[in-house]
């Protein structure tokens, strides 16, 4: 099946700190989505993306849909505690109705 | 804000066993999915369901897999003889047009023993 690989699969950062992860797949996707999931959860939508080049902000997130659309990258500004938690890259492949999921990016805040 | 609430939270049952995973879905939403993560991993497809017919379904989703729409409001997932590889946890998940982000429930822990 489809494979998205996504990186860092973990970041230990300081509050404060910018973020940055990403997504790559060596497929073309017509979607990007990205998600939080802490604990005991089930994934939450932070972002979507329909549109090659396109970037969008949710507050201090951004997203971007790579212009190959086979990529793309989450940012997270001026990190907080409550940022901490699992985020996913998810997306669908042409032609497939059910998301292909990353690893996840666990972050990790120290104070 | 409007939820995909699934039930029940946590299961235990025996290897061999049938489990019955119940998700109400968003109420306007049409197109209805279950992924399955297991400890420590990705989320992964299962199988979505539009139309009162199954749209899509993974490999993983064998015969031993079933999905049903019983009525206007419930979809459950039925695994007809549970293996202990089925552990994991079962997201239930629901969206209104066909390239929209879901919304996922809190999910079922299944635990086979």
């Amino acid at each position: 099946g489809q494979q998205l690989n996504q990186s860092p699969q973990s970041m230990f950062i300081q509050e404060g700190e910018d973020v940055s992860m990403n997504c790559t797949s060596s497929s073309i996707f017509n979607t990007w989505l990205w998600y939080k999931q802490e604990p005991g959860e089930g994934p939450v939508l932070l972002i979507a993306l329909y549109k090659a080049g396109e970037l969008t902000s949710n507050g201090r997130l951004t997203a971007q849909f790579g212009i190959t659309r086979k990529d793309s990258f989450l940012n997270i500004s001026a990190s907080i505690p409550s940022d901490v938690g699992i985020y996913f890259c998810a997306g669908h492949s042409v032609g497939a109705d059910g998301l292909t999921f990353g690893k996840g990016t666990h972050l990790i805040i120290q104070p | 804000e409007p939820e995909v609430t699934q039930t029940p939270s946590h299961q235990v049952t025996q290897m061999g066993q049938e489990v019955i995973l119940r998700c109400v879905p968003i109420s306007n939403h049409l197109y209805f999915y279950w992924y399955r993560q297991i400890l420590g991993q990705k989320v992964e497809f299962l199988v979505s369901f539009y139309n009162n017919e199954i749209s899509e379904k993974s490999e993983i989703f064998d015969d031993q897999f079933s999905v049903e729409r019983p009525d206007g409001s419930n979809f459950t997932l039925k695994i007809r003889s549970t293996k202990l590889e089925d552990s994991a946890m079962y997201f239930c998940a629901s969206k209104s047009w066909q390239y929209d982000g879901y919304t996922f429930g809190s999910g079922t822990r299944l635990t086979v023993v």
